[in-house]
């Protein structure tokens, strides 16, 4: 299995801030790589796929980049909506594997 | 819009099998594949297997032997059978739909919590 460390576990950060999510993988994945955001209580919900494309209707703010083992999340100009957790997922080879998540507090 | 719905007994003694199923609505099930993911209560999230809507399966080799995915195209219906179940499949299951091989889950159902107790 393709193990992805994500990293840090948790932060915080004030409205306005821009933070910087890391994952990576124990084997190279091209880009094959989503980012999701959970709120307490909900499913996950797609932000970012192969690695870099924003899925339709989330904010411009959220970006991604990255390719083969090392891939970054980047929020900018952080919103109070945004304090969530954030997994990575590699879609690249089976079984599918996930970041173990980061926590985001907004100050 | 493509809604997904997860339904199945909240309580499950250890050693039975759990059954879920998921229903599709507003879109059709047809050329799309249909996995079930897990999260144990404040863990992190857990990929289960998937079925493509022609009936083939992919699955998790940590739970291989204890599952079973099914598709039902004429009822729009996912279903997950996990057998001789213990504490540590407590969580709530996701059924969430990816439209390629490769590619990731794009729409999520809102889960159902699954507590094994006797």
């Amino acid at each position: 299995d393709i193990q992805m460390t994500q990293s840090p576990s948790s932060l915080s950060a004030s409205v306005g801030d821009r933070v910087t999510i890391t994952c990576r993988a124990s084997q190279g994945i091209r880009n094959d790589l989503g980012w999701y955001q959970q709120k307490p209580g909900k499913a996950p919900k797609r932000l970012i796929y192969g690695a870099s494309s924003l899925q339709s209707g989330v904010p411009s703010r959220f970006s991604g980049s990255g390719s083969g083992t090392e891939f970054t999340l980047t929020i900018s100009n952080l919103q109070p909506e945004d304090s969530a957790t954030y997994y990575c997922l590699q879609h690249n080879s089976y079984p599918r594997t996930f970041g173990q998540g980061t926590k985001l507090e907004i100050k | 819009q493509v809604h997904l719905q997860e339904s199945g007994p909240g309580l499950v003694k250890p050693s039975e099998t759990l059954s879920l199923t998921c229903i599709v609505s507003g879109g059709s099930i047809s050329s799309y594949y249909w996995s079930w993911i897990r999260q144990p209560p404040g863990k992190g999230l857990e990929w289960i297997g998937y079925i493509f809507y022609s009936g083939s399966t992919n699955y998790n080799p940590s739970l291989k032997s204890r599952v079973t995915i099914s598709v039902d195209t004429s009822k729009k219906q996912i279903s997950l059978k996990l057998s001789s179940v213990t504490a540590a499949d407590t969580a709530v299951y996701y059924c969430a739909r990816f439209v390629g091989w490769n590619d990731g889950p794009d729409i999520w159902g809102q889960g159902t919590m699954v507590t094994v107790s006797s």
